[in-house]
């Protein structure tokens, strides 16, 4: 099956400081990727929809300043916390389309999972 | 709007005992995906399965099995003969066929399989 990975798969930081979070498609081109958080015990939520070559959709109650996401190529999304709180400690987690498959299914990525001090 | 209702918040069962999971869903478009999906400790999330609110066929997969009624617009999922390694967050979720196709999820059932 296709398989999506995400990097780093944990990340500790401190207050202030940024995070990029890599999400890439390993063996099939995603025209579209989304990006989930989920705090502990909770539900995951939509944070954005992004797709190749244009600005991402930012979910309402989302701050597209904060999460800047960049899907530059059919194969890789980056999301990025800006001036990270701790507040902003979560698992987020990606997930590509394929676009091209039979089902036009979506693959999730393993998770990455921001811990900020 | 779209909404997933998992009211189940925790189950706890010994095992080799059936068990299920109810679904409840919200939508006005007229097809739609429904889905469940799996989360062990790790995080990860597993795919079960994915219908097509065109069929109403109830599905079985091993020990797995679904319940797709579209009158109660409920999707609930049945594990027979539970074991330890069941043990896990389980998530129902909607999706439109049409568009983005953004996933809509529950809340979550946190299943705990006991030896």
């Amino acid at each position: 099956g296709a398989v999506v990975s995400q990097h780093p798969s944990r990340v500790i930081c401190k207050s202030g400081t940024s995070v990029k979070i890599e999400c890439r498609s390993l063996d099939f081109q995603a025209t579209t990727m989304f990006w989930y958080r989920q705090f502990p015990k909770q539900s995951l939520m939509l944070m954005a929809t992004s797709n190749e070559g244009s600005k991402a959709t930012y979910e309402q109650g989302v701050e597209k300043d904060k999460f800047l996401i960049n899907h530059a190529s059919l194969t890789l999304s980056t999301l990025t916390v800006t001036s990270a709180h701790p507040e902003d400690s979560s698992f987020y987690i990606c997930s590509a389309r394929d676009g091209g498959g039979k089902y036009n299914e979506q693959f999730f990525g393993p998770g990455t999972r921001l811990t900020v001090l | 709007a779209q909404k997933v209702t998992q009211a189940q918040t925790e189950i706890s069962v010994v095992e080799k005992e059936d068990v299920t999971l109810d679904c409840v869903y919200e939508t006005r478009d007229t097809t739609y995906y429904l889905f469940w999906y799996k989360q062990p400790p790790s995080g990860e999330l597993v795919f079960l399965i994915r219908r097509n609110s065109f069929d109403e066929q109830n599905e079985i997969s091993g020990r797995y099995s679904w319940n797709f009624q579209k009158s109660t617009s409920s999707f609930n999922f049945t594990i027979t003969a539970s074991q330890v390694v069941d043990s896990a967050v389980y998530f129902c979720a909607l999706s439109a066929i049409q568009g983005a196709q953004k996933l809509v999820f529950g809340q979550g059932t946190r299943l705990t399989i006991n030896p």
